[in-house]
């Protein structure tokens, strides 16, 4: 199966700074078409996961541009710069590539 | 505006079985791949089963491969998942979702 490991697993920000996570992949997340299935996913406290980047590094629809995604074949990071009050949540990578799709842990996203 | 609405979940013995439902709305079904998800208790996310959009595939993960079918019926624009043989380990708030959007859910509790 493939590994996602995520870091830090926890991260506190004053409200108006970035935020960076990072993904890493056990393998290359990148398929025979060129595309990087690499997801980003924000779980707000109560609430079912909203999809925030796909493929890596696409938006997803509605998403604020203050979230973006970038990386290589095994390595990647969700930024958010000026961080708001409604970004308080877990983050989670997840892979979709490869049977069976996988998660990693979480990253907890507080305010300071 | 995309909805997709789980029911199904409750309160049961270990080895029984239950069958979940999840109605969809908003989008085009017949033209999606279709998944369960599930989150166990203060914990992460984890990938359990795909569908196909026409059911011609069906994948599932190891932990629940031989106990839990997904199907679906697209007259009906609605996913199932029939668990079989439930154990406490399958204690966990369960999810369909085709990726870009999630449902709220719907609690399975395994419990004697």
């Amino acid at each position: 199966d493939i590994v996602l490991t995520q870091a830090p697993l926890s991260v506190s920000v004053t409200p108006g700074e970035s935020a960076s996570i990072s993904c890493r992949s056990s393998k290359s997340l990148l398929s025979s078409k060129g595309i990087t299935s690499l997801y980003w996913y924000l779980q707000k406290p109560g609430k079912s996961p909203q999809l925030l980047i796909y493929r890596m590094s696409n938006l997803a629809s509605g998403v604020p541009d203050r979230f973006s995604g970038s990386g290589s074949e095994t390595d990647f990071t969700l930024k958010i710069s000026k961080v708001e009050t409604e970004d308080v949540g877990v983050y989670y990578c997840a892979q979709f590539l490869e049977y069976p799709y996988t998660f990693g842990a979480g990253t907890k996203l507080e305010l300071k | 505006e995309v909805q997709l609405v789980e029911s199904g979940g409750g309160l049961v013995k270990p080895g029984s079985s239950l069958k979940l439902s999840c109605v969809a709305s908003g989008f085009t079904f017949s033209s999606y791949g279709m998944h369960w998800i599930r989150q166990a208790p203060k914990k992460g996310l984890e990938w359990i089963a795909l569908i196909y959009y026409d059911s011609s595939n069906k994948y599932y993960a190891d932990s629940v491969k031989g106990r839990f079918t997904i199907s679906r019926d697209n007259s009906k624009n609605t996913l199932y998942l029939e668990m079989n043989s439930l154990r406490s380990e399958d204690t966990a708030m369960y999810y369909c979702a085709n990726l870009g959007y999630w449902g709220q859910g719907v609690m399975v509790t395994v419990s004697s």
